[in-house]
């Protein structure tokens, strides 16, 4: 039973084309995000929803554009893509009250050639 | 400024206890410390959180001085296993920003038998 789950795993595509990645949690959780981790590994955050609702939106290109349809689903939709998109798209959820425990999924490794 | 400072690398061997310790000296009252483990190509962890003096759980132990401006993760006993990446964080809400959780670029932790 996969906590925070993360579709597809591996994607590579070419500039220019529109892409998306779903993430969906089965712990309950009120609150998600998605994070982008770089070549060098460094790991920031781009987006936090709570409860269906944006509460976060760091320094992220428009292109990048998140859905949550539900509590249990934060979807991030990437448009026109670039080379520097290539990285590492982790999701993750955490607790009512607890943003510091959070829950990663597995990932997904994005290549834009 | 980094709101914190950890070791870049650190080196221990099968069976010892390893303990990394976190600076980070702009700590504000309301913000928690938490740590989290990467493996590679997983997303991290979380391993423990502390507000202030100990806190103890079956992966590790979290050591905060009264000042709280450091703070000690201690593995005890490490195998191979433990080899990855610990983040230390600070803050009390997600994000980044002066009291936003943000990931630095963490300690490479690598056990040899």
């Amino acid at each position: 039973d996969t906590a925070v789950s993360q579709t597809p795993k591996y994607l590579v595509t070419q500039m220019g084309n529109d892409k998306s990645i779903k993430c969906e949690q089965n712990l309950g959780h009120d609150t998600m995000y998605w994070y982008k981790q770089d070549s060098k590994k460094f790991l920031k955050i781009m987006f936090s929803y709570n409860n269906k609702e944006l509460i976060i939106n760091e320094t992220v290109p428009n292109r990048f554009s998140p859905k949550s349809p539900d509590k249990a689903h934060l979807n991030l939709h990437i448009n026109s893509l670039e080379l520097g998109d290539s990285a590492v798209y982790f999701c993750a959820s955490s607790p009512r009250g607890a943003p510091y425990e959070q829950y990663f999924g597995p990932g997904t490794r994005l290549t834009v050639t | 400024l980094a709101k914190t400072t950890q070791p870049i690398s650190m080196d221990s061997y099968e069976g010892q206890e390893v303990n990394i310790t976190c600076s980070h000296n702009n700590i504000a009252t309301n913000d928690y410390i938490t740590w989290y483990q990467q493996f590679p190509s997983q997303g991290p962890r979380f391993i423990i959180q502390g507000y202030k003096t100990k806190v103890t759980n079956e992966v590790a132990s979290l050591f905060i001085p009264a000042d709280r401006k450091s703070s000690t993760l201690s593995l005890p006993r490490v195998s191979l296993s433990d080899t990855a990446v610990y983040y230390c964080l600070v803050g009390d809400k997600p994000g980044g920003g002066a009291d936003g959780l943000t990931f630095g670029k963490g300690t490479h932790l690598i056990i040899q038998p």
